[in-house]
C-alpha cells in the first residue's frame, strides 16, 4: 500500500513565523504535491515536484516555497506565516506514468 | 477554463437507500477522472479513475461511471459508514499532472 505520511496532524503557529511542512512517501513516486484545502474552495495545488530538486508552481504559490532534496521526502516552507494561511495543508504523491494521487492525512494549521 | 462542478453539495439518505452523486466536467481532452472519497479530519482516500466514455468501475456499493460530459457515482444500499465527502477531480490535456478539483458532496447516511 502506498503511504504518505505528513510531520504534524496539528500546529498552531504565530503571525510572522517561518513553518514548515513535511511530507515522506515511502512508494518511490517521482510526483510529490501540496494542496491546501479551505471549506467551500476545495483543494488549490500550492506546488509540485516531479524530480528531486525540480519544482513548478500551482495555482497559490504565493507566500510558499518548498524544498525536495530527496525523493521521498517534499517539504513545505511559510516564509512568514500570516492568519489568511490558516488551512488544512494536504501532501500527495504519483507515478509519474500513472495519474492516481495518493495522499497523506493533512496537517491542520492554525496561525494566530 | 476548465472546470468540475460537482452536485448535490450535501445528501441525506437512509440506510438503504440507493442514489446517485454526480460530478459535470469541462476540459479540453480528458486524460483521466479520479473520484476519491474524504472523511472529516482526514486525507482524500483514492477510488476509481475513469479514462473514457461508458468505462465503469465498482468496488462494495460503489459504482462509478463515465460519459463525455460528466461522471456518476452511484451508491447501492449505503451504510452509515459510506457517511463522507465524496470528490470527484480530471486531468485535462493541458494540466500535465495537475488535478482540477470539485467542491465536494457531503454524504451523510442515517441508521
Amino acid at each position: 500500500d502506498v503511504k504518505v505520511t505528513q510531520s504534524s496532524r496539528y500546529l498552531v503557529k504565530r503571525t510572522g513565523e517561518k513553518v514548515f511542512l513535511e511530507c515522506v512517501q515511502d512508494m518511490d513516486h517521482e510526483n510529490m504535491f501540496w494542496y491546501r484545502q479551505d471549506p467551500g474552495l476545495g483543494l488549490r495545488l500550492i506546488y509540485f515536484s516531479y524530480d528531486v530538486k525540480m519544482k513548478e508552481k500551482g495555482d497559490i504559490p504565493e507566500g510558499y516555497s518548498v524544498s525536495r532534496e530527496k525523493k521521498e521526502r517534499f517539504s513545505l516552507i511559510l516564509e512568514s506565516a500570516s492568519t489568511n494561511q490558516t488551512s488544512m495543508y494536504l501532501c500527495a504523491s504519483s507515478k509519474v506514468d500513472g495519474y492516481e494521487q495518493y495522499f497523506g492525512p493533512g496537517t491542520r494549521l492554525t496561525v494566530t | 477554463e476548465d472546470q468540475v462542478t460537482q452536485s448535490p453539495e450535501a445528501l441525506r439518505l437512509q440506510e438503504g437507500e440507493s442514489s446517485s452523486l454526480n460530478c459535470s466536467y469541462t476540459v479540453s481532452g480528458l486524460r483521466g477522472l479520479f473520484w476519491y472519497r474524504q472523511d472529516p479530519g482526514k486525507g482524500p482516500e483514492f477510488l476509481f479513475t475513469l479514462y473514457s466514455a461508458g468505462e465503469e468501475k465498482e468496488k462494495e456499493r460503489l459504482k462509478a461511471t463515465l460519459t463525455k460530459k460528466e461522471s456518476f457515482l452511484h451508491i447501492t444500499a449505503p451504510k452509515p459508514e459510506d457517511s463522507a465527502t465524496y470528490l470527484c477531480a480530471v486531468i485535462g490535456a493541458s494540466g500535465t499532472y495537475k488535478y482540477i478539483f470539485g467542491t465536494g458532496t457531503r454524504l451523510k447516511v442515517l441508521a
